[in-house]
C-alpha cells in the first residue's frame, strides 16, 4: 500500500525551462512534507518542505505547492539548470509519528542542453 | 566537516550469513535512522536512535537490529540473510529526535547471492 505517489519515473526538460514534479498521497494524517535530491552513489539531500498549514514555500529556484484537498502536491523549479538532472524523491511525514519518513519512488529529472 | 560516513560503501554476501553495516554520525548530532531502498523504490524506515535509545522502528522482521554507542555511531545488523535484504541502507543523522534536519550518508550497497 503506497501512502506516496510519484507517478512519473522520469521527466525530460529543456534547459531554462520549468520543471514540475508531482506527488500524490493517500494518507491524511501526513502534516509535513518534503522533496530531496539524489545523484547517483551519493545520498539524498534535503530539497525543501512544506508544512499542512502552508499551500506554498518557497526557497531560490525551488517552489513547493501543497493541495491538500487533492492531497497533491508538485515542486516547481524555474529555471531548470543543467546541475538538477537527477533523482526527486517526494517525502511524507505524520502527525505524532515524526521518527520516520515515507517516501514515493522517486521521479528522475533529466534537463537537456 | 565530515559528512555522516558509512562503511562499507559496497559487499556482496551469501544468502544466511549475517552482516553489520556501519553509519558514524556528524559531530554533535545525537540521532541516527537507518533506511533501506531497494532497487526502483523510495527509502522505507528501519531505525531511529537517539541517546542510544531505540526511538522507532519500521516494519521490518526480527532479523533486523541495531543499536547506537556513546559515541553515536550506530550499527545495523542483519541475520539470516535472504536474497530480497539486496538493497541500498541508507544512514541518517540528525541534532534531535524526529524527521527535521536530516544528512544522508552515501550509502550501503549490499548484494546477497
Amino acid at each position: 500500500d503506497q501512502q506516496v505517489k510519484q507517478n512519473s519515473p522520469s521527466l525530460s526538460v529543456q534547459e531554462g525551462r520549468i520543471s514540475i514534479l508531482n506527488c500524490d498521497y493517500t494518507n491524511s494524517m501526513f502534516d509535513y512534507f518534503l522533496w530531496y535530491k539524489k545523484y547517483p552513489a551519493e545520498g539524498p539531500t534535503f530539497l525543501i518542505s512544506i508544512s499542512s498549514i502552508k499551500d506554498k514555500n518557497e526557497d531560490g529556484r525551488f517552489t513547493v505547492f501543497l493541495n491538500k484537498s487533492a492531497k497533491h502536491l508538485s515542486l516547481h523549479i524555474v529555471p531548470s539548470q543543467p546541475g538538477d538532472s537527477a533523482v526527486y524523491f517526494c517525502a511524507a511525514s505524520e502527525l505524532g509519528s515524526n521518527y520516520q519518513l515515507i517516501w514515493g519512488a522517486g521521479t528522475k529529472l533529466i534537463i537537456k542542453p | 566537516d565530515a559528512g555522516v560516513t558509512q562503511s562499507p560503501t559496497h559487499l556482496i554476501k551469501t544468502r544466511g550469513q549475517h552482516v553489520t553495516l556501519r553509519c558514524s554520525p556528524i559531530s554533535g548530532h545525537k540521532s541516527v535512522s537507518w533506511y533501506q531502498q531497494v532497487l526502483g523504490q523510495g527509502p522505507q524506515f528501519i531505525f531511529q536512535y537517539y541517546e542510544k535509545e531505540e526511538r522507532g522502528r519500521g516494519n521490518f522482521p526480527d532479523r533486523f537490529s541495531a543499536r547506537q554507542f556513546p559515541n553515536y555511531s550506530s550499527e545495523l545488523n542483519v541475520n539470516a540473510l535472504l536474497l530480497g535484504d539486496s538493497a541500498l541502507y541508507l544512514c541518517a543523522s540528525s541534532g534531535g529526535t524526529g524527521i527535521y534536519g536530516y544528512t544522508f550518508g552515501s550509502g550501503t550497497r549490499l548484494t546477497v547471492v
